[in-house]
């Protein structure tokens, strides 16, 4: 069963990059069959999806983020990462890095990592 | 974007339902999915393509679709399922594609 396991600083200056890795196991990021997301929820509130990678390297935004994100893939790493730019104390949340599962009807998110805490401030 | 009343409530052994209104631009042209979050996790996939359930969902939990609204269903309410819930959908809207959930409802067992 796939595992995906998020790591990075846990504390960002404001106007600073957020930057956070998440280690995929149990499967390859190469496979294209899946793309690779990252999920944020800002404390006690609800879910907002970041934005996605595919196998190929071609990324999905977030409208409202596209500006500031960035998501790569590190093949021989079986990592992705995110990176975002300007950060404001609005950023602080949650970060989830969820594996995206595609088939003949479609796609959607399926695995989940356990996620990780930033909080920006000073 | 996707709409969900903050809070549920039943009794063990209740059936509850937890609506999620969208619009033509992510439900009504799109599947739904559900997550389920308890207490200090991360989200699972509980149902998706509209009523489909993942390996291991019992099939106490059910999801529909009509238009440009979802339901999920919970039968034989048990204590461990009081979690949080959420609806997800891609959206092809004009400001540009995405994926989006709904805020979220609180389910609590009596």
């Amino acid at each position: 069963q796939v595992q995906l396991q998020e790591s990075g600083p846990g504390l960002v200056k404001p106007s600073q990059t957020l930057s956070l890795t998440c280690t995929v196991s149990g499967g390859s990021i190469s496979n294209d069959s899946y793309y690779w997301n990252w999920v944020r929820q800002p404390a006690g509130r609800g879910l907002e999806w970041t934005g996605r990678i595919y196998a190929s390297g071609i990324t999905n935004y977030n409208p409202s983020l596209k500006s500031r994100v960035t998501i790569s893939l590190d093949t021989s790493k079986n990592e992705f990462s995110l990176k975002l730019t300007s950060v404001t104390a609005a950023d602080t949340a949650i970060y989830y890095c969820v594996r995206g599962k595609m088939d003949g009807s479609g796609s959607y998110m399926d695995y989940w990592g356990q996620g990780t805490p930033v909080t920006v401030s000073s | 974007v996707l709409t969900q009343p903050p809070s549920a409530s039943g009794t063990p052994g209740q059936r509850v339902t937890i609506s999620c209104s969208g619009s033509s631009s992510n439900i009504g042209p799109s599947f739904v999915f559900w997550y389920q979050q308890l207490p200090g996790a991360a989200p699972k996939l509980l149902i998706y393509r509209n009523n489909q359930r993942p390996s291991g969902v019992p099939d106490r939990f059910s999801g529909s679709k009509s238009g440009t609204s979802a339901s999920l269903a919970i039968s034989g309410l048990r204590s461990e399922d009081e979690a949080y819930y959420y609806c997800a959908a891609w959206d092809d809207g004009l400001s540009g594609p995405a994926w989006v959930f709904g805020g979220g409802t609180m389910l609590t067992v009596l």
